[in-house]
């Protein structure tokens, strides 16, 4: 089956800092990739949708400027937490789409806990 | 705008009992449905979907799930429940292939032995 990486699955750093996570479909290509944050014991609420070679679309209410994310591969995304702060910390998961037709399963990575000190 | 419920913040059963987690889902269209569970400080794993076709879709572990269009119901059932099936349960839907999935705020199931 198909198979989403993300690197690294847990980060700390300090307050002020930039992080990068990458989210990778290993078998599989993906033009369109999903980025969620999931709060403690609380639903995953999607921040952008990332698509290949094309400006990531941002949900309501998500800063474009602290979340930035690229798309620049069939099988790679990045969302990099610029000048991160406590309240960045969470559990931020992405998904991937199989591009395959007839496939309109998302795949889930298995999630990066960004704590920021 | 599309939305997904889940009623019950937790569901309790003893291990050998079936179980059923709920779900009701609102979306414009024909509905995409999926369940996933989360095991503590892991991604998503997908358990089963409903795309189109017969209205009970039988997933992963044993789990099952009946879609009732009428009632805009998803639930999530197994026959037998297991002290490994304890976990977070994720319900979602969308409307069109390949869009981001709207997520239910979860449930958690704890089975006893």
């Amino acid at each position: 089956g198909a198979v989403v990486s993300q690197h690294p699955s847990w980060v700390i750093c300090k307050s002020g800092t930039s992080v990068k996570i990458e989210c990778r479909s290993l078998d599989f290509q993906a033009t369109t990739m999903f980025w969620y944050r999931q709060f403690p014991k609380q639903s995953l609420m999607l921040m952008a949708t990332s698509n290949e070679g094309s400006k990531a679309t941002y949900e309501q209410g998500v800063e474009k400027d602290k979340f930035l994310i690229n798309h620049a591969s069939l099988t790679l995304s990045t969302l990099t937490v610029t000048s991160a702060h406590p309240e960045d910390s969470s559990f931020y998961i992405c998904s991937a789409r199989d591009m395959r037709v007839g496939l309109n399963e998302q795949f889930f990575g298995p999630g990066t806990r960004l704590t920021v000190l | 705008a599309q939305s997904v419920a889940q009623p019950e913040d937790q569901v309790n059963v003893a291990e050998g009992n079936p179980l059923t987690v709920k779900c009701t889902y609102s979306v414009s269209g024909n509905p995409y449905l999926f369940w996933y569970v989360q095991y503590p400080n892991r991604g998503l794993q997908f358990l089963l979907k409903y795309i189109t076709g017969d209205n009970l879709v039988k997933g992963s572990y044993g789990f099952e799930a009946e879609f009732n269009k009428s009632q805009t119901s998803f639930h999530l059932k197994k026959p037998s429940a297991l002290v490994s099936d304890s976990a977070l349960y994720f319900c979602a839907v969308t409307n069109q292939a390949g869009t981001a999935l709207i997520f239910g705020k979860g449930t958690t199931l704890s089975v006893s032995s």
